[in-house]
């Protein structure tokens, strides 16, 4: 079955920690985003990927860091500079000829 | 810059029509439609392009004014399975803004 994977689906850290959190594609999708929830206010951009290598940031990139080394990996880093982490996480990519968005299933990040 | 919904939240009962609107304040291409069920991912319903179309996914249909840049979603006769928080997301250089969300609940 084709889709995306996040892991893991809850993730505790201390304040002061960076944490990577995964997402992965089986869907050949060339374009990839990662986006912030936090309650009431909608989803927010982070970071998008068009192509293998190449990044860009979104609304919110400050404290957050990305790679995409693979087509299928577009791994999000939480840095100790974002000042507040705690959100839940969502992974989405489109393919080339559609604007349709696929989301993962998102990961909770707590940081205490 | 992120489009805005109303109402943010609405209440109806089985069998009730509703309408959510999403307006922008710079001209639109498209808009995207997401519900989010509580705790899931969103998962996508429709996409109307330029050129007034109006889409329909079950009983949930949309429209889109490119003239007053805006979008409406209208719930007809809801179900219990409408419930959820739907988003509207509107086209910026190859990504999306999303609105805020509207919540809606319906009661059996």
């Amino acid at each position: 079955d084709g889709g995306i994977t996040q892991s893991p689906k809850y993730l505790f850290r201390k304040e002061g920690q960076n944490v990577t959190l995964s997402c992965e594609q089986n869907l050949n999708h060339d374009a990839m985003y990662w986006y912030r929830q936090d309650p009431g206010q909608g989803l927010r951009l982070i970071y998008y990927s068009q192509i293998v290598n190449d990044f860009q940031k979104g609304d919110i990139a400050e404290g957050y860091s990305v790679s995409r080394e693979k087509k299928e990996s577009f791994p999000l880093t939480v840095t100790s500079a974002q000042k507040n982490p705690t959100a839940f996480y969502l992974c989405a990519s489109s393919g080339p000829n559609s604007y349709e968005q696929y989301f993962g299933p998102g990961t909770r990040l707590t940081v205490t | 810059q992120q489009p805005v919904q109303s109402p943010q939240a609405v209440i109806l009962r089985e069998g009730e029509d509703a309408v959510i609107n999403c307006s922008s304040s710079k001209a639109l291409y498209s808009v995207h439609w997401y519900r989010q069920k509580h705790g899931e991912a969103p998962v996508f319903l429709m996409i109307l392009l330029k050129g007034g179309e109006q889409k329909g996914h079950e009983k949930i249909s949309a429209s889109f004014n490119e003239k007053k840049q805006q979008s409406s979603l209208y719930l007809t006769a809801s179900q219990l399975s409408y419930s959820g928080t739907y988003f509207c997301g509107t086209e910026d250089d190859y990504k999306l803004s999303f609105g805020a969300g509207t919540t809606v609940t319906v009661r059996a």
